[in-house]
């Protein structure tokens, strides 16, 4: 059974560039959260998607948007990138939209220089 | 009011003692709270989990103990391995009626020496 899954694994941009960074769902799982974790923090809250629908937002601006497809993955994309932008982006899924258990895939690391 | 507060920022202790994570909230809404286990270069891993209706919940080595009137809840892990050197996250969950999301803690960098 694959676990939840994200590519690229590294990316390396400029800033003011642009980046899309996808994600598959566990198995049988409809609802995919993405979560940004800067170096020894914790994660934050991007958004989640669920029915092909931005369903809940963290305090992230505009820049940061997002697409669930009918298959249920989904794609992270973030426009004018900042420094302050480079994080290991991380990909949850879970069951259904309020099932409580949410399982992360291995992230995607983004450096903008 | 949506922060989880964790500590130790860091912990070391010897194979075999036993590992102690704190966290705290404000949020009286938060229903869930898991714990994750993160290695460096991977994603975090659930751990162990438990709902504010119940004070203890043990799953082999680890163990949650939570203190709903406090709002705080704590991981303890029996018999520390070097295996279980990672960053260890606290987790609240809540629900808006339409999504659920994950507040994270800070982390604490677990060491166990051999």
């Amino acid at each position: 059974d694959a676990g939840v899954t994200q590519s690229p694994t590294h990316l390396i941009k400029t800033r003011g560039q642009q980046v899309t960074l996808r994600c598959s769902p566990k198995s049988g799982h409809d609802t995919v959260s993405w979560y940004q974790q800067a170096l020894g923090q914790g994660p934050q809250f991007i958004f989640q998607y669920y029915e092909e629908e931005e369903r809940q937002r963290g305090n992230f601006p505009d820049r940061f948007s997002g697409h669930q497809f009918p298959n249920y993955s989904s794609e992270l994309n973030v426009n004018a990138l900042l420094l302050g932008d480079s994080a290991l982006y991380l990909c949850a899924s879970s069951l259904t939209v309020l099932y409580n258990e949410q399982f992360f895939g291995p992230g995607t690391r983004l450096t903008v220089l | 009011q949506q922060q989880v507060k964790q500590s130790p920022q860091s912990l070391i202790v010897q194979k075999g003692g036993i590992s102690i994570i704190n966290c705290a909230y404000e949020n009286t809404a938060f229903d869930y709270f898991p714990w994750y286990q993160q290695f460096p270069g991977k994603g975090p891993a659930l751990l162990i989990a438990i709902r504010p209706d119940v004070s203890e919940k043990k799953e082999g080595r680890f163990t949650i103990s939570f203190n709903k009137s406090a709002k705080q809840f704590s991981l303890h892990i029996m018999d520390s391995q070097p295996g279980d050197s990672a960053t260890y996250f606290c987790a609240a969950s809540i629900s808006s009626g339409s999504a659920r999301q994950l507040t994270f803690g800070s982390g604490t960098q677990l060491t166990v020496l051999p």
